[in-house]
């Protein structure tokens, strides 16, 4: 069974913050890593895909870098807003299987 | 209307009662999954099938059955229902012709309740 990893498990920060949270995975098989954003009571939102090494993406003020060699991936939000609060979820994908999901980082930003 | 659409959204039952959850998707995909999610642990894989009549063990199988008759329908079985499957139960969707990076299409889920 894949073991992902994210930390921390909870964060607490102030509007105007800029924060990052890990995700840690096993690096060989590696074909894809997902992040994904979750609010309680609505479904699960696709935030990047990344399958390079080295790959960065962003979209707003959220980006996401990918190192397949060392098994990690950091996400980034500048300036973190209210709307930001939700859960954030690591995903690795191995070719020829399923999603397997890490437990996810539950952000909460007051303002 | 959804793609992705789960029945019912919402069920209280009792332990012992036999449950379905059902999945149905518009959005022509092959691969079909069911995931589970409990609060401070993300999501659990139960079952996947990447095509009709194909069924794969996830994560967290034992308790649960699966049945994937047509290209658009994948439900979920719990034969005798116990409290500790008290949970939100995603059904996904992926379409491996599109760069086969695994993305998934979530359904609105089902929040199943056992007393």
């Amino acid at each position: 069974i894949l073991n992902v990893e994210q930390s921390p498990q909870s964060l607490h920060v102030q509007e105007g913050d800029s924060t990052n949270f890990t995700c840690s995975f096993p690096s060989s098989n590696f074909y894809a890593l997902h992040w994904y954003r979750w609010e309680t009571a609505k479904s699960p939102e696709a935030l990047f895909v990344m399958t390079l090494n080295g790959d960065e993406k962003k979209k707003g003020r959220i980006s996401a870098t990918l190192n397949t060699k060392e098994g990690y991936s950091y996400l980034y939000i500048k300036g973190s807003q209210p709307e930001d609060s939700a859960t954030y979820l690591c995903a690795l994908y191995q070719a020829g299987t399923a999603l397997i999901f890490g437990k996810g980082t539950t952000l909460s930003v007051s303002s | 209307d959804a793609d992705v659409t789960q029945t019912p959204r919402n069920r209280i039952t009792k332990t012992g009662k036999r449950i379905m959850l059902e999945c149905s998707q518009t959005k022509g995909h092959d691969r079909m999954y069911w995931y589970r999610q409990d609060p401070g642990l993300g999501l659990q894989l139960i079952y996947y099938s990447f095509d009709v009549k194909d069924i794969n063990k996830g994560e967290i199988s034992d308790g649960y059955s699966v049945s994937r008759q047509a290209q658009a329908k994948f439900s979920l079985s719990l034969e005798s229902a116990i409290p500790n499957q008290t949970a939100l139960y995603f059904c996904a969707t992926s379409d491996p012709t599109r760069g086969n990076t695994g993305e998934l299409f979530f359904g609105e889920g089902s929040r199943l309740t056992v007393l």
